[in-house]
C-alpha cells in the first residue's frame, strides 16, 4: 500500500474486554512506533520497534498493554482487560531507517479510535 | 512540567492572514524539530523538518528554531481555509521517539 494503514478504524470494547489493534507499516520500513492520542493531547509514545526487535517500550502505560512485531512488518498493539481510561486513539508510524536520524521522517497512519465503555 | 508546551487555542484567522503558531521546551538535548498538521480523525502529516537552529522555508510555510531560548516558530503566508487543522509540534534528540505539544486547533475563515 502507499501509506501507514491501521484496521480497526473503530472499536468500542466493554471495559474488562481485550483487544487487539493492528498496523501495516510502509513496506520495507525498518522503525515502527506506537503512540497513544487522548482527545485535545498531542500524540505520547508508547513502544518502538526497530525490525522485530522491541527496543523501547518506555511509554506502556501498564502491563496490560503488549505489543509486538513477530516478522518484522506487522504491528499488533494488544490491551487487556480494558480500562475507560484506555479511551484514545492509537496511532502507528513507520520510517525507513533508524529512529530519529536526520530526514528520516515518521510517517503516521490514520489512528484506531478505541472507547471503552 | 511537560518537556514540549503549546498553547492549544484554538486560533481563529481570517484568510490571508499571516499565522505564528510556537512552541517552548525544556530539554536543551533536543537537536531535531518538526511541525506536523493533523486534520480531523486523520494521522498526523510532516509539515517541516529542521535540525539545530535557523530557518527553513517551504513555500506558504516558514519554520524557526532558536536553541538558545529553546523556542521554535512555524508561519504560515497567505493562510487558506484548508489550512484549518491542528499544528502539532514535535522534536527528539535523535535515535529517540518523538515528544509532541499538546496541538494547536488553527481556524481560516473565508
Amino acid at each position: 500500500g502507499a501509506g501507514v494503514s491501521q484496521s480497526p478504524r473503530y472499536k468500542v470494547a466493554k471495559r474488562g474486554q481485550d483487544v487487539a489493534l493492528r498496523c501495516d507499516p510502509i513496506s520495507g520500513h525498518v522503525s515502527l512506533f506506537w503512540y497513544q492520542q487522548a482527545l485535545g493531547q498531542g500524540p505520547e509514545f508508547l513502544t518502538y520497534f526497530q525490525n522485530e526487535a522491541q527496543l523501547d517500550k518506555s511509554g506502556l502505560p501498564s502491563d496490560r498493554f503488549f505489543a509486538e512485531r513477530p516478522e518484522g512488518s506487522v504491528s499488533t498493539l494488544k490491551i487487556q482487560r480494558t480500562q475507560q481510561e484506555d479511551s484514545a486513539v492509537y496511532l502507528c508510524a513507520s520510517s525507513l531507517g533508524l529512529a530519529g536520524g536526520p530526514a528520516d521522517t515518521q510517517y503516521f497512519g490514520p489512528g484506531t479510535r478505541l472507547t471503552v465503555l | 512540567q511537560k518537556e514540549v508546551e503549546q498553547d492549544p487555542g484554538p486560533l481563529s484567522v481570517p484568510e490571508g492572514a499571516i499565522v505564528s503558531l510556537n512552541c517552548t521546551y525544556s530539554n536543551s538535548a533536543f537537536q531535531y524539530f518538526m511541525w506536523y498538521r493533523q486534520y480531523s480523525r486523520k494521522g498526523p502529516e510532516l509539515l517541516m523538518y529542521t535540525y539545530s537552529s535557523g530557518n527553513k522555508e517551504d513555500g506558504r510555510f516558514t519554520a524557526q528554531v532558536d536553541k538558545s531560548s529553546k523556542y521554535i516558530s512555524l508561519f504560515i503566508r497567505d493562510s487558506q481555509p484548508s489550512d484549518s487543522a491542528t499544528y502539532l509540534c514535535a522534536m527528539s534528540r535523535g535515535n529517540t521517539p518523538l515528544v509532541f505539544g499538546k496541538g494547536t486547533r488553527l481556524s481560516v475563515i473565508a
